[in-house]
């Protein structure tokens, strides 16, 4: 069955410490990924995607992924967080022409200011 | 445009009353989605539309029954309410690509 697994449930950091936030997808064939943000009280926003070409991707407030498709993941990376950083992230992905999306759990993260 | 609208944005309900929630995209999307998200378990597809005229189950449909009214319109029905469908409720909606749009979500308890 296709899932996404996010590793890392909680994490809490302290401004300006790097973040990765692990994604591996389990599905064999071409597929289209993203990462989704909810901050506190509000609704999912696009963070990222990647659907082919380069894959190292960037999106906004200076998150980036990288696609390995040898390892089928798809980790979130940003060098410096801020305490505005502070949400929920979900990892997903949708195979070929699925009009379904695949979710992950989510991973809670917390900024120290 | 406004994106993704959801009325109301928080409701109660007592055990057994029904109630629609409503779901407008103005992006001319072609396919709409509603989901529930609750801790710890993320987002979990109730039922989905990928055209006018068309609805489909998702993951989890059973007490909820919806219509899609038109190409905007998507709404979703508890015709019994019961506590474990308190939950956030999340609409969204697709074009041609995969990128889903979400709207800003109804908060429902049901005591």
């Amino acid at each position: 069955a296709q899932s996404v697994s996010q590793h890392n449930h909680h994490v809490i950091l302290s401004e300006a410490a790097s973040l990765e936030l692990g994604c591996n997808y389990s599905y064999g064939g071409t597929v289209n990924l993203f990462w989704y943000v909810q901050y506190p009280g509000q609704h999912l926003q696009l963070l990222l995607k990647y659907f082919s070409g380069d894959p190292l991707v960037k999106g906004i407030k200076g998150f980036e992924a990288e696609f390995i498709k040898s390892k089928f993941s798809f980790n979130l990376r940003k060098p410096s967080v801020q305490w505005s950083d502070t949400a929920e992230y979900f990892c997903a992905f949708n195979a070929g022409n699925n009009r379904k999306l695949i979710w992950g759990l989510g991973t809670s993260l917390a900024v120290n200011p | 445009n406004a994106g993704v609208t959801q009325t109301p944005k928080f409701q109660v309900l007592k055990t057994g009353q029904s109630m629609t929630l409503q779901c407008a995209q103005d992006m001319n999307h072609n396919s709409m989605y509603w989901y529930r998200q609750d801790p710890g378990m993320g987002l979990r597809l109730i039922y989905y539309s990928a055209s006018e005229g068309t609805t489909d189950k998702g993951e989890v449909p059973n007490g909820y029954n919806v219509s899609r009214l038109n190409k905007r319109e998507f709404s979703l029905r508890l015709e019994s309410a019961a506590p474990s469908q308190t939950s956030v409720y999340f609409c969204a909606s697709r074009a041609s690509g995969p990128e889903q749009f979400f709207g800003p979500g109804t908060r429902l308890t049901v005591l």
